[in-house]
């Protein structure tokens, strides 16, 4: 069975520092794997998926994530976050034809 | 595209009665996901179908709830009788045909209130 672990419940950030989102997954085969977003208030939407090719992937609002097959991660980055990325961000893995399984979530708060 | 869509937005009621959320998936897309979030426990699956045919259900806490999917084009989550716990927020997704494990769009939930 596939599963998902986000080592952070909770970061507090400055405007402009870095940040960097650890994810774990748990699966022997090929794997998909996503960030979504959410927002205060709002509904899960997609950052950004790896399905194969070049693992350092890149997605909206400049973030970006690096697959590392060796360490079973997928961590979520960013060179300098803003106010507005303040949310729940969650890691998400599918293998094979499984469904999409989601980590707890970190959620991120960014004081200006 | 209108995306997923969820009614009601909000729903409050008390504890004992019966609750109905809707979703409609987007057009196309014949997978169907219900999710529950709260604080506690965060984001869980509760079941999903493929055709509008249920497929795993073992997400749903309890013989209370109930789903169905009468048609590609809507499903409905029900809960009876609903209790103070089930307060959380319901979200349903979709995703594409012959691509379950591709990126699932989420409908803006359904936070329900029991009192």
């Amino acid at each position: 069975a596939q599963s998902v672990s986000q080592h952070n419940h909770h970061v507090i950030l400055s405007e402009a520092a870095s940040l960097e989102l650890g994810c774990n997954y748990s699966y022997g085969g090929t794997v998909n794997l996503f960030w979504y977003v959410q927002y205060p208030g709002q509904h899960l939407q997609l950052l950004l998926k790896y399905f194969s090719g070049d693992p350092l992937v890149k997605g909206i609002k400049g973030f970006e994530a690096e697959f590392i097959k060796s360490k079973f991660s997928f961590n979520l980055r960013k060179p300098s976050v803003q106010w507005s990325d303040t949310a729940e961000y969650f890691c998400a893995v599918s293998g094979g034809y499984q469904k999409v399984t989601f980590g707890t979530g970190t959620k991120l708060q960014v004081i200006p | 595209d209108a995306g997923v869509i969820q009614s009601p937005r909000h729903e409050v009621t008390e504890m004992g009665q019966e609750v109905t959320l809707r979703c409609k998936p987007i057009s196309g897309h014949d997978y169907l996901f219900w999710y529950r979030q709260t604080m506690m426990r965060g984001l869980e699956l509760l079941i999903y179908f493929n055709n509008n045919v249920p497929i795993d259900d073992s997400g749903m806490p309890e013989d209370r709830f109930s789903a169905k999917m009468p048609n590609a084009s809507f499903s409905t989550l029900k809960i009876q009788p609903s209790e103070p716990r089930d307060s959380a927020v319901y979200f349903c997704a979709s995703n594409s045909p012959d691509r379950m494990y591709n990126e699932q769009f989420f409908g803006p939930g359904t936070r329900l209130t029991v009192l």
